[in-house]
């Protein structure tokens, strides 16, 4: 068991929806980061907060929002759902802003888009 | 445009022999590298790191090889246990704010 904490493990939705996928830390990590793995993919880094604060930007589209709340749980919105979006999205953890330092990873909430 | 590449999709290896994971990349600037196991239904979870200073760092049976030179990774596991079987993930660190990983390695450890 990493600490991380995603809840849904599942969502089955339809184009055009939106979904938020929430995401508690370890306890005493500062830092969330959100991963993106489609089919055959490598994990694809989406966003990071820190402290609750945006600290690097990945690959995120502009239908995808996410945010960090004060008491260190971030929420991923994606809106305007289509199938590509369909993926297993990773929330990891760290103590620190840097990502030099090992993250640890939630098992995932896997979308599908139908 | 894959900064880190992991070109071998699968690897399967004997129980007690050596398994040996490969990483490569293309950007330079990158100054630290980390390989994570990630089993299925579960998230990835750290192994190893080595900094972009060192050609070798060893933690147990896991030992990872920088080449700068020639921009390459890899991974030793020796002796592989079935227990090591896994998807294996390479990923880079580039100033300090962003984790780029490799698309993964599937290593099936068979008695």
């Amino acid at each position: 068991d990493s600490g991380v904490t995603q809840t849904p493990k599942h969502l089955i939705t339809a184009t055009g929806q939106r979904v938020t996928l929430r995401c508690s830390p370890r306890s005493g990590d500062l830092s969330v980061y959100w991963y993106q793995q489609s089919l055959d993919q490598g994990l694809q880094f989406l966003i990071q907060y820190y402290n609750g604060e945006e600290r690097a930007k990945g690959n995120i589209l502009e239908r995808f929002s996410a945010q960090q709340f004060p008491d260190l749980h971030s929420e991923l919105n994606l809106s305007s759902l289509e199938l590509g979006d369909s993926a297993l999205y990773f929330c990891a953890s760290s103590p620190g802003p840097t990502t030099n330092e090992k993250l640890f990873f939630g098992s995932g909430t896997q979308l599908s888009v139908l | 445009d894959q900064q880190v590449k992991q070109n071998s999709p699968s690897l399967s290896v004997q129980e007690g022999r050596i398994s040996i994971l490969n990483c490569d990349y293309t950007n330079s600037m990158f100054d630290y590298f980390l390989w994570y196991k990630k089993y299925p239904a579960e998230g990835p979870t750290f192994l190893i790191s080595i900094s972009s200073i060192k050609d070798k760092n060893e933690d147990g049976r896991f030992t990872v090889f920088l080449n700068k030179s020639a921009k390459h990774l890899s991974l030793h596991i020796v002796p592989s246990q079935p227990g090591d079987s896994a998807v294996y993930f390479c990923a880079a660190v580039y100033n300090t704010d962003k984790l780029i990983f490799g698309t993964g390695t599937r290593l099936q450890v068979f008695p």
